[in-house]
C-alpha cells in the first residue's frame, strides 16, 4: 500500500512569491494534516483538512491556505513569502480520528525561500 | 506559547543501553500521548502511544511511561541499537469540538553508538 506522497520534494522561491505544495494521503484516509517544521521548532500545525472541507488551522496568518479534492488529495498555498517560511513542509493522513496509531506522515517538501 | 516541550535536543547512548526520552506538557486536558520517530529525509513515523489513563504501555523494546501529576512522559528503548538513531517528536493530543488536536514537542535526536 503507497504511503503518503508529497511534490516536489524540494522548493526554491525568492521572497514575495508564491508556494503550491501538494501531498497525497494514503488510500481510503479522508482527513489531511498540514505542520511546519522550522529550524530548531517542532511540528508546528498548519491545517486540516477532512471531506473537503477545513476543519482548523494553527497560528499561522492567512496567505497560509489550502484546499482538499475531492479524492482526498491537497494543495498548500503559501503567498507573498518571507524569509521565515523556509521550513520543512509536512503532510500526514489519518482516518477520522488521531488517536490510536496516529497520523501518517509523508516525506516533506523542503522550501527554500531566498 | 510550548505546550509540550523535549527539553534535551540530543541524547547519546551506547548500543545496549537503555535510552530514556523526555518530555514535559502543560496541558492537563491532553488526554492521548504519542511518540513518532523521524529519520533524515523521510517523515516521522508513529511509534507508541499511552492514554491519559494509563501509567505505562509497552511495545517490545519500547515502553512510554505517564507520570499526570509531573505532566511528565518518558520513552525508554531497552536494549539501544544503532537503527535507533533518529530524532524522536513527543506529541500530545486533546479532543476540541469533536475532533483531535495535536501538538508536537521540538524533538530530541538520539544517537545510540555502536
Amino acid at each position: 500500500e503507497a504511503g503518503v506522497t508529497q511534490s516536489p520534494t524540494h522548493l526554491i522561491k525568492t521572497r514575495g512569491q508564491q508556494a503550491t505544495l501538494r501531498c497525497s494521503p494514503i488510500s481510503g484516509h479522508t482527513s489531511v494534516y498540514w505542520y511546519q517544521q522550522a529550524l530548531g521548532l517542532g511540528l508546528q500545525f498548519l491545517l486540516w483538512y477532512d471531506e473537503g472541507e477545513e476543519r482548523n488551522r494553527g497560528n499561522f496568518p492567512p496567505r497560509f491556505s489550502g484546499r482538499q479534492f475531492p479524492n482526498y488529495s491537497s494543495e498548500l498555498n503559501v503567498n507573498a513569502l518571507e524569509l521565515e517560511d523556509s521550513a520543512l513542509y509536512l503532510c500526514a493522513s489519518s482516518l477520522w480520528s488521531l488517536m490510536g496509531t496516529g497520523q501518517f506522515f509523508g516525506p516533506g517538501t523542503r522550501l527554500t525561500v531566498l | 506559547d510550548q505546550q509540550v516541550k523535549q527539553n534535551s535536543p540530543s541524547l547519546s547512548v551506547q548500543e545496549g543501553r537503555i535510552s530514556i526520552l523526555n518530555c514535559d506538557y502543560t496541558n492537563s486536558m491532553f488526554d492521548y500521548f504519542l511518540w513518532y520517530k523521524k529519520y533524515p529525509a523521510e517523515g516521522p513515523t508513529f511509534l507508541i502511544s499511552i492514554s491519559s489513563i494509563k501509567d505505562k504501555n509497552e511495545d517490545g523494546r519500547f515502553t512510554v511511561f505517564l507520570n499526570k501529576s509531573a505532566k511528565h512522559l518518558s520513552l525508554h528503548i531497552v536494549p539501544s541499537q544503532p537503527g535507533d538513531s533518529a530524532v524522536y517528536f513527543c506529541a500530545a493530543s486533546r479532543t476540541a469540538g469533536g475532533y483531535q488536536k495535536v501538538t508536537f514537542g521540538t524533538g530530541t535526536k538520539l544517537q545510540v553508538i555502536p
